[in-house]
């Protein structure tokens, strides 16, 4: 089944605690990207990626790292957590579409808590 | 800058009572205008690209339409299993990104 993978769904962690947030996609798809979703906000880009070792920032990349050392995976980290980071986020990966559209395929999101 | 605004923010609906949700967009250059569905606790889920003004696109009850400003997402004879929020994006083409609304809560009540 063509899907993205993400984990931890779920991760309650304390400030300044370094974490990972692992996302996996097994439709040999070149672009990836993570979003985050806050209310009232809604979908955010963080970071993407349309390579292997290509990345560049989106919209809000502040306290976020990234990398894409295999075209397959596309590991979000969170260097010194804090509060202000508790949200959903989404990885999603795509190939280019018709007219160069991106049609993006999600996974099912990690839920973050930050105390 | 790109932007895109969803309305209403919340809709309930009776079923079978049919309604439309809006979308309006303002892109330098539009690449494709993207409907997800989401469902609580699960990722968006892709519905339809539309790609120019007077494309229309159909799905069971769910109908997307485009002008050069805005799409509606016209939801027909809506059932219980429809209610879900529903998300619009556009790709400008500028940037390597979605921009998404905030999106439409849609209940429907049996």
């Amino acid at each position: 089944e063509a899907q993205v993978t993400q984990n931890p769904r779920y991760l309650i962690t304390v400030t300044g605690k370094k974490l990972t947030v692992t996302c996996s996609q097994n439709m040999n798809h070149e672009y990836m990207s993570w979003y985050r979703q806050d209310p009232g906000l809604g979908l955010r880009q963080i970071y993407y990626s349309m390579n292997v070792e290509v990345t560049d920032k989106g919209d809000v990349p502040e306290g976020y790292k990234v990398s894409r050392k295999e075209k397959r995976n596309f590991p979000l980290i969170l260097e010194s957590p804090s509060p202000n980071q508790t949200s959903l986020y989404f990885c999603a990966s795509s190939s280019p579409m018709m007219r160069g559209a991106n049609v993006l395929t999600f996974g099912a999101g990690s839920r973050l808590t930050v105390l | 800058e790109d932007q895109v605004t969803q309305s209403p923010e919340a809709l309930r609906l009776q079923e079978g009572e049919s309604s439309s949700l809006n979308c309006s967009y303002t892109v330098s250059g539009l690449r494709g205008l993207f409907w997800y569905r989401q469902d609580p606790g699960k990722g968006p889920e892709f519905l339809f690209t539309l790609y120019s003004a007077g494309e229309e696109k159909e799905k069971e009850r769910l109908k997307a339409t485009l002008t050069k400003k805005e799409s509606f997402l016209h939801i027909t004879a809506p059932k219980p299993e429809d209610s879900a929020t529903y998300l619009c994006a556009v790709d400008g083409g500028a940037t390597n990104k979605l921009i998404f609304g905030t999106g439409t809560l849609l209940a429907v009540q049996p």
